[in-house]
């Protein structure tokens, strides 16, 4: 089975920190997700990489950025946290182009 | 762009009841379909997944989902619900032409079974 992991369940942080949230997967897949869940809103995409050191933005881009050194870890960076980035946030994996993809359990994020 | 939509928010159904969760995609083509369940704390896992072929697709926990195109429609359905069903449901969708794996997810609708 595919296990992607991310680090924290629960963080709570301040308003002007910056954050990182990590996610590792452990079945070799090329894309990696990062993406963010609020109520009514369902999931929306933050940010992707297709491969090491490769990002592409996805539809709420900004305040955040990404970094995948190596092929099994993602890292989601809020660079100067606020409170409206207080959020559930999931990380996803996948084994190629239209493969479906694989949830971590969430790491639900409060900025006060 | 493609979209989604669940236009269920909240469905109430007794345990042993069947059910239907609608979902509408927006899209010029034929997309990539996809059901996720979400259960209270957890991430989400992959229900079934439609590419092509068949246009009724079996998934796990006894789930199955008819694409019907000509009403850009892709609903989930269950003959009858358990109470371990009680969850979150979101459709979602993926471009079958370009836009790599990047999937367009509805807004989701919140299962809830009586027993």
């Amino acid at each position: 089975d595919v296990k992607v992991t991310q680090s924290s369940r629960y963080l709570v942080k301040r308003t002007g920190e910056k954050v990182f949230l990590e996610c590792v997967q452990d079945m070799d897949h090329e894309n990696m997700f990062w993406y963010r869940q609020d109520p009514g809103l369902g999931l929306r995409l933050i940010y992707f990489s297709y491969d090491v050191k490769m990002k592409e933005k996805g539809d709420i881009p900004e305040g955040y950025s990404v970094s995948r050194e190596k092929k099994e870890r993602f890292s989601l960076i809020l660079e100067s946290a606020s409170t409206n980035q207080t959020s559930m946030y999931l990380c996803a994996s996948s084994l190629g182009v239209w493969q479906p993809q694989h949830f971590g359990d969430g790491t639900r994020l409060s900025i006060l | 762009a493609q979209s989604v939509t669940q236009p269920d928010i909240h469905i109430t159904v007794s345990e042993g009841a069947s059910l239907e969760l609608r979902c509408n995609y927006s899209y010029g083509a034929t997309p990539y379909l996809f059901w996720y369940v979400q259960s209270p704390g957890q991430g989400l896992q992959l229900l079934l997944k439609y590419f092509s072929g068949d246009t009724l697709v079996q998934g796990i926990k006894g789930f199955e989902a008819e694409f019907k195109r000509s009403q850009s429609s892709f609903n989930l359905r269950k003959p009858s619900v358990h109470w371990s069903d009680a969850a979150e449901y979101f459709c979602a969708v993926a471009p079958s032409t370009g836009g790599g794996n990047k999937l367009t997810f509805g807004t989701g609708t919140q299962l809830k079974v009586e027993l």
